[in-house]
Formats: structure tokens, sequence, C-alpha cells
């Protein structure tokens, strides 16, 4: 089973709403991460978390605020969004590297598409 | 300079044709490397990882030069249904680099009958 499950598929919120995506997987892989795709572009990495701790953040605006509750589950929190923070949020997952290199494929889940209005 | 780079394209193929293309990273200290698809408006998949020897799955063949850092992919016999955006991701692993993955800005391939 290589799923990486995200809710919801798709979101529209207000500037001034507080809403959460959720991401969950089942593969035992201790690294989890947070994209933003706008279209027509590349996923843009926005925070990894390695063994439930954040081990990267790509200089994200506070208005966004990642949590990793436990090994299956990753959040991103929302707040005070603008409209061009609408785009598609890709959650993935892989095995941590220990610096290895070694079988850290990553899973993407489908995606929330998000619209800020 | 961007840490992972790749010709856009659109590359037109006719169906059966061979098509390659490569992608070029800048950080020597990188440690994986993978070709994903990306199909309008869904995620990315795996399309495979790329080894050091270059490895084969079917009609794909990926390479690794680490001397010139770039990775290849080259996708024989094609078909309507290979049409789609080729990401060439990059992995810099470890507890100093805290597992990351970077996409190129992807390729895309139009198989045309």
């Amino acid at each position: 089973d290589t799923e990486v499950t995200q809710t919801p598929k798709h979101l529209v919120m207000g500037m001034t709403n507080k809403k959460s995506l959720k991401c969950e997987q089942h593969m035992g892989h201790r690294a989890m991460y947070w994209y933003k795709q706008k279209a027509k572009k590349p996923p843009e990495l926005m925070f990894v978390y390695s063994y439930e701790k954040l081990s990267i953040n790509e200089s994200v605006p506070s208005r966004f605020s990642p949590e990793c509750p436990n090994s299956s589950l990753l959040n991103l929190h929302l707040h005070a969004l603008q409209p061009e923070d609408s785009a598609l949020y890709l959650c993935a997952s892989s095995q941590e590297s220990f610096g290895t290199g070694l079988n850290t494929e990553a899973f993407f889940g489908q995606g929330t598409r998000l619209t800020v209005v | 300079r961007k840490e992972v780079e790749q010709d856009p394209g659109p590359f037109n193929v006719p169906e059966g044709a061979t098509v390659a293309f490569n992608c070029t990273y800048s950080n020597s200290a990188s440690q994986s490397f993978f070709w994903y698809r990306q199909d309008c408006r869904k995620e990315p998949k795996l399309l495979m990882s790329v080894y050091s020897s270059g490895n084969e799955d079917g009609r794909f063949t990926a390479q690794l030069n680490r001397a010139s850092q770039y990775i290849s992919l080259l996708i024989r016999d094609s078909k309507l249904s290979d049409s789609a955006t080729y990401l060439c991701v990059v992995l810099k692993g470890g507890k100093a680099a805290g597992n990351k993955l970077t996409f190129g800005g992807g390729t895309r391939v139009l198989v045309k009958p």
C-alpha cells in the first residue's frame, strides 16, 4: 500500500477563516512533506517533518502552521490566508534517508485544491 | 541558478518514436534522484528512481551522470498515454539537509498520433 490520503479534496475559504488540511499515511514513513503547487508550475516545498519534528521550513509565512501529531498524520493549519495562497496543496511521505539517500521515494496524496476568496 | 533545472518543452513526439530529455542539478551533495510524471490537475506519481548504474523499466530508461551533475530519461516506443509533464526530483538527505526533496520545473511531453 503506497497510499497517502489527503482531506478535504477541495476547500473554499474566506480570508478571515481558519481551516486545516489533513494528511495520513500508514506506510511507516518517518518523513512527511507539504508542498504548494500553482497552475503550470512545479511543486514548491513548504515544510518537512522528520520523526515528527520540523526539519525544514522554507520561509513559509506564519499564516501556514504545520503540525505532526504522530508518525502517521500531518496537518496544515490555515489562518488569514490571501487570495494568492489559492493553489493545490500536496502532502507526501517517504522513508527517512539517514543520510544514505536509499529507499527514499516519496509518495504523494491527491492534494487539496484550495481557493481563498 | 535554480537547484534543479529542466527544459520545459513541450517535446512533440510522434507515436512510436523515442524521446529523451535531461535534468541538471547544482548541488553535488545530492544523494538520490527520481523521475515523476504528473498529469493535468493530478498529483505527481513516481515513475522511477535513478541509480548510478542506470536503470530500465519497460520502455523507460534513466541514467545518472554524477560528474556532469545531470540525470536523463529516455522513453522508447512512445504511447499517447505517455503525454504528461515529467518532473525531475533530487533529494538531499541526512540530518543537516533535513530530507530536502526539490523538484525541477518539469518537461512537458506531448505524444501525437
